[in-house]
């Protein structure tokens, strides 16, 4: 149990479907995170929700779209996407907005774009 | 141009021995690092970290040392168990913390019994 769940755990989806991928942390965090994980390279930072405050946008393309209705849920939509965007997608969350403290993540969603 | 480096793709070590995972970074203003395991199918999870005012932090059988002048940073495991096997990522950032997290490519760390 990592008090980061993440759904679905899979997904799969043509260019031009809209889906969301769902983030829920029950951990009291008040700071949460998108990453993406590419195949052989690093993590990268996507968008930062401090306080249900958006802080950070990693130049991240138009077609995801971030929301964060309160501070244990956080969602990612995702509209007209590219075969280059199928990628681990890991949510993740810290108590404090500094990004010094360690951050949890959730098991991530597996996105394939056909 | 990656900024944290993790040149080891994959380590082997014997069951009981030392393990020693590196990484490497470029950026001087770096002053806060972590290293994450990360087992299949699943999400990382934090292990141990050091800031610069630091050159060792030692937490059970993991410990990090941080080599400023080399920009360097290690992470010593021992004795190496078999559930020690996953994917270790090193990450970097600057101002103590208060900046993004720059991550390595990881590397895959198999413990043989």
């Amino acid at each position: 149990e990592t008090g980061v769940t993440q759904t679905p755990r899979h997904l799969v989806m043509g260019m031009t479907n809209k889906k969301s991928l769902k983030c829920e942390q029950h951990l009291g965090h008040n700071a949460m995170y998108w990453y993406k994980q590419s195949a052989k390279k690093p993590l990268e930072l996507m968008f930062v929700y401090n306080f249900k405050e958006q802080t950070e946008n990693n130049s991240v393309p138009s077609r995801f779209s971030p929301e964060c209705p309160n501070s244990s849920h956080l969602f990612l939509h995702l509209h007209t996407l590219q075969p280059e965007d199928s990628a681990l997608y890991l949510c993740a969350s810290s108590q404090d907005p500094a990004l010094s403290q360690p951050q949890h993540f959730g098991d991530g969603t597996r996105l394939s774009i056909l | 141009d990656q900024q944290v480096k993790q040149n080891s793709p994959s380590l082997s070590v014997q069951e009981g021995r030392i393990s020693i995972l590196n990484c490497d970074y470029t950026n001087s203003m770096f002053d806060y690092f972590l290293w994450y395991k990360k087992y299949p199918a699943e999400g990382p999870t934090f292990l141990i970290s050091i800031s610069s005012i630091k050159d060792k932090n030692e937490d059970g059988r993991f410990t990090v040392f941080l080599n400023k002048s080399a920009k360097h940073l290690s992470l010593h495991i021992v004795p190496s168990q078999p559930g020690d096997s996953a994917v270790y990522f090193c990450a970097a950032s600057g101002d103590f913390g208060n900046e993004k997290l720059t991550f390595g490519t990881g590397t895959r760390l198999t413990i043989i019994p």
